[in-house]
């Protein structure tokens, strides 16, 4: 699987949006970007995936660059309990395994 | 959403003894499970990798007879940590999947492990 690359951490106020950057420029035409994110002392909550088409659902939206190089998870309106350590994962999506290898993720810290 | 449930949350024993974690998907059947060990401001380490009805695969450098994974069904797994000492104290999580390869996995909550 690609190696991803994070910023070690980003704040962001409350309310306004928070863009996560994602660097996976060796990433291969068949591995889907997978981000989760990871809240102190819990498991890894799934938020969102995609392999070239932008995509949304209720908790971010992903946009992916055409080359496919790099990707940008968007949480549109921040909350307190955003804050959390999020993992973007670049996994292939056609083997029958498909484990998810997590690098050290970027610790977004949402302030009043 | 898919929901995998993790027990016990919490547990705290005896160096030498062994401790079971049980892994259960509520909701679909997982083909495949995978445990995964985090120390403390680190990230996740797969440990293993389990099919259904298979031996798990393990990465390298994780004792498999230390941690025996059994994946007797599609909604359960169970990884047992024999004669445990203190530095297996972590943060295990499982995670499941269903059979659609680019389905995303669920984690559990984790289970802190604390041996005494």
């Amino acid at each position: 699987d690609a190696k991803t690359t994070q910023p070690p951490s980003m704040d962001c106020a409350e309310g306004r949006a928070a863009n996560l950057p994602c660097n996976h420029s060796t990433i291969s035409g068949n591995e889907y970007v997978y981000w989760y994110r990871q809240i102190h002392s819990q498991g890894p909550q799934y938020i969102i995936h995609g392999l070239k088409n932008n995509e949304t659902n209720e908790m971010a939206s992903l946009i992916i660059t055409e080359d496919r190089k790099s990707s940008t998870l968007i949480l549109p309106h921040a909350t307190l309990r955003d804050t959390a350590v999020y993992y973007c994962i670049a996994r292939a999506g056609g083997t029958s395994y498909g484990k998810l290898t997590f690098g050290q993720g970027t610790i977004l810290t949402v302030h009043p | 959403g898919a929901v995998v449930s993790q027990h016990p949350s919490w547990v705290i024993c005896k160096s030498g003894t062994s401790v079971k974690i049980e892994c259960r998907s509520l909701d679909f059947q997982a083909t495949t499970m995978f445990w995964y060990r985090q120390f403390p401001k680190q990230s996740l380490m797969l440990m293993a990798t389990s099919n259904e009805g298979s031996k798990a695969t393990y990465e390298q450098g994780v004792e498999k007879d230390k941690f025996l994974i059994n994946h007797a069904s599609l909604t359960l797994s169970t990884l047992t940590v024999t004669s445990a000492h203190p530095e297996d104290s972590s943060f295990y999580i499982c995670s499941a999947r269903g059979d659609i390869n680019n389905q995303p996995q669920h984690f559990g909550d984790g289970t802190r492990l604390s041996i005494l």
